[in-house]
């Protein structure tokens, strides 16, 4: 299955301020997905990121305050924007394995406590 | 629309003790479904699924079998260790509108030693 890699483990940032997420690949992958999890929460899908074209997002969340890139088949970026206390979660980048019979494969995850 | 339920926790089971963790779905069509564990400051990993009725998905010792008629996937293990002590998410894809995939609410599992 795919392995990905994603940083920053965990970060406390200012109110205010923004927080620019990375998750590598190391597969090619059509699509990204962004969830975040606030404490104590299930999983939440934020985006789906496709490479080449702007990102598919759920109700309640909108480019503006959850910009994303997706510059190749293995990369992708959430940034946090202009973040406040309620922004505290966590963040997982996922990926299709194999079809989406197969499941999905999680980043570690990105703590964001914001202060 | 497509949903997940499944049991309240904390589940807290003495080590050796069988594990039991509901979960039913609502879906239209023949969705897959999963089982993610997440342990204490990781991300979630893919622990067991089923793609269709009657499978039963299986890995580490647990287990859940797909049933459409009760439309349930309910996680066992016959003996829990301290190490089993994790988030467990139940999980669907419907394989409609997308690929997006549907999380319950989790049930967090304490294993005393």
């Amino acid at each position: 299955s795919a392995v990905i890699s994603q940083k920053p483990s965990r970060d406390i940032c200012q109110r205010g301020t923004s927080l620019t997420i990375q998750c590598q690949v190391d597969s090619q992958v059509t699509m990204m997905f962004w969830y975040r999890q606030q404490p104590g929460q299930s999983l939440t899908l934020i985006a789906t990121a496709n490479q080449g074209s702007e990102a598919t997002y759920e109700s309640g969340f909108v480019i503006d305050k959850f910009p994303i890139s997706r510059p190749n088949l293995t990369f992708s970026t959430l940034t946090v924007s202009n973040m406040s206390p309620e922004d505290s979660s966590i963040y997982l980048c996922s990926v299709e394995d194999e079809g989406s019979n197969y499941g999905y494969t999680f980043g570690s995850g990105t703590r964001l406590t914001v202060v | 629309g497509d949903s997940v339920t499944q049991m309240e926790g904390p589940v807290t089971l003495s080590e050796e003790a069988f594990l039991t963790i509901n979960c039913t779905y609502t879906a239209t069509g023949y969705p897959s479904l999963f089982w993610y564990v997440q342990y204490p400051g990781e991300g979630l990993q893919l622990l067991l699924k089923a793609t269709k009725a009657d499978d039963k998905g299986s890995n580490k010792g647990f287990e859940a079998t797909y049933r459409k008629e009760t439309t349930s996937f309910h996680l066992e293990k016959g003996s829990v260790q301290v190490s089993d002590s994790a988030v467990y998410f139940c999980a669907l894809n419907g394989n409609t509108g997308g690929f997006k995939t549907i999380f319950g609410a989790g049930t967090r599992l304490f294993v005393k030693a």
